[in-house]
């Protein structure tokens, strides 16, 4: 049950595009589209954005979207805006019926 | 909107127990399975256990194995989380989560934070 692997962080500028990855193996995210994204403002509950790799709840803004190849799924905000600033979090189901969560990577806004 | 809500949270010594609580409303919770899953104060999620709708299956984290047991009681729309011979490293903020589909984590608690310490 070894985390799956995000970067520590990342930035943008207002309006830019970035990506996130998360990096997993053949038992976990390699093997099933069972792949989420969750959005974490500090001191508050986590938030799903993103589930089987490409699709959103609804409520959940288009300049959020997923995909997924091999063992690496991606989380992609486009038209980066202030209040998007959290941490994100990937999640996946894995062969052993558990889950597994990535390390967290702190989005930052310029 | 569905509510979930955690209590029981507290300071509790080394090597002692504790039970927590989540209750459900405005969801008919015995349709869906349920998590456990904690954060570390300033680290990651980290998953620690699910129980089927009917509680007919559980699983762990490696982390909690033999330690934490969940269950359920669908007549109180209450899930639990038995935690014993706890540690300091198992201080952190739990929440429950509802499962979609043994597939993702739709509706999160608000969190309940335990801290173990002498």
């Amino acid at each position: 049950q070894s985390a799956l692997t995000q970067p520590a962080s990342v930035s943008g500028s207002p309006g830019q595009s970035i990506t996130i990855s998360c990096t997993g193996t053949s038992s976990d995210i390699g093997s099933y589209n069972y792949v989420s994204w969750y959005q974490q403002h500090p001191g508050k509950a986590p938030k799903l954005m993103i589930y089987d790799v490409s699709n959103r709840p609804s409520g959940v803004s288009n300049r959020f979207s997923g995909s997924k190849s091999g063992n690496t799924a991606s989380l992609t905000i486009s038209g980066l805006q202030a209040e998007d600033e959290a941490d994100y979090y990937c999640s996946s189901y894995t062969s052993s019926t558990t889950w597994v969560f990535g390390g967290g990577t702190k989005l930052t806004v310029l | 909107q569905v509510q979930l809500v955690e209590s029981g949270g507290g300071v509790v010594q080394p090597g002692r127990s504790l039970r927590l609580s989540c209750t459900a409303s405005r969801f008919t919770f015995s349709n869906h399975g349920m998590h456990w899953v904690r954060q570390a104060p300033g680290k990651g999620l980290e998953w620690v256990a699910v129980i089927w709708y009917d509680g007919s299956k559980k699983y762990y984290g490696n982390s909690v194995k033999g330690r934490f047991t969940i269950s359920r009681d669908n007549s109180k729309n209450t899930l639990y989380l038995q935690m014993s011979s706890l540690r300091a490293e198992d201080t952190a903020v739990y929440y429950c989560a509802r499962d979609r589909g043994a597939d993702y984590f739709d509706y999160w608690g608000q969190g309940a934070l335990v801290t173990v310490s002498s």
